[in-house]
């Protein structure tokens, strides 16, 4: 079975700059989390996605973050414009409702300079 | 609001030994879930192990198990008979069912970096 797949694995970027993140979650899996996690830290869920619904954003900060999942199952994560302080692991995890445990994918650090 | 609390941000221990990873957390919820991830280096994050507040008795994976003390709201893991493949950050997560919109919270503590040493 395949896991979380997340593209790029890395990214390096110039600040003001935009910067887009996919993941594409477990078969199956109706329900999608991005996280960001500084070094060092443990994860902090920017959204997360019920199928295409976006049932919690409330950590993500809208005026330069953005996020989709068309049709319930790929999912995009954009940042328009990057700032140094973007710098960080993005994390994608899927998991099926009601079972609790997550999946992660390998997750994409990014780099702002 | 649901917090959680590694008090340990590093820890080492030494082959084969046995250590053990404190995690505190707090909520006014009676139905919930905990668990513990583990992260190795420049590699992915994966399930350790997952507790059901409802259960009494503590779960255990092989090596791994867990201290559930429901009441004090501490939920330790104990690594037994280390191995050098255990270092990682290890990660406590709280998981909060909504009875009313199918979905759930999830809250991760700020982890442990343990070190096992040859």
């Amino acid at each position: 079975e395949a896991g979380v797949v997340q593209s790029p694995r890395y990214k390096i970027i110039e600040k003001k700059q935009p910067v887009a993140f996919w993941c594409n979650p477990i078969s199956g899996h109706n329900t999608l989390y991005w996280y960001l996690q500084n070094l060092g830290q443990g994860p902090e869920l920017l959204i997360r996605y019920e199928n295409e619904e976006a049932v919690d954003d409330s950590q993500l900060p809208k005026d330069r973050f953005s996020a989709e999942r068309l049709k319930g199952v790929d999912s995009t994560l954009k940042i328009q414009p990057a700032e140094l302080g973007d710098s960080a692991v993005y994390l994608c995890a899927s998991s099926f409702a009601g079972l609790g445990e997550q999946f992660f994918g390998p997750g994409t650090r990014l780099t702002v300079l | 609001a649901q917090t959680v609390t590694q008090s340990q941000p590093e820890m080492s221990v030494q082959e084969a030994e046995t250590v053990t990873l404190s995690c505190t957390y707090d909520t006014s919820e009676s139905n919930y879930y905990l668990f513990w991830y583990k992260q190795p280096p420049s590699r992915q994050m994966i399930l350790v192990i997952r507790q059901e507040a409802y259960k009494q008795q503590n779960a255990t994976e092989n090596r791994f198990s867990v201290n559930f003390q429901k009441a004090a709201k501490s939920f330790s893991l104990k690594i037994s008979d280390s191995q050098l493949g255990d270092t990682a950050m290890y990660f406590c997560a709280f998981m909060k069912p909504s009875s009313t919109s199918g979905t759930y919270k999830y809250i991760f503590g700020t982890g442990t970096r343990l070190k096992v040493l040859a």
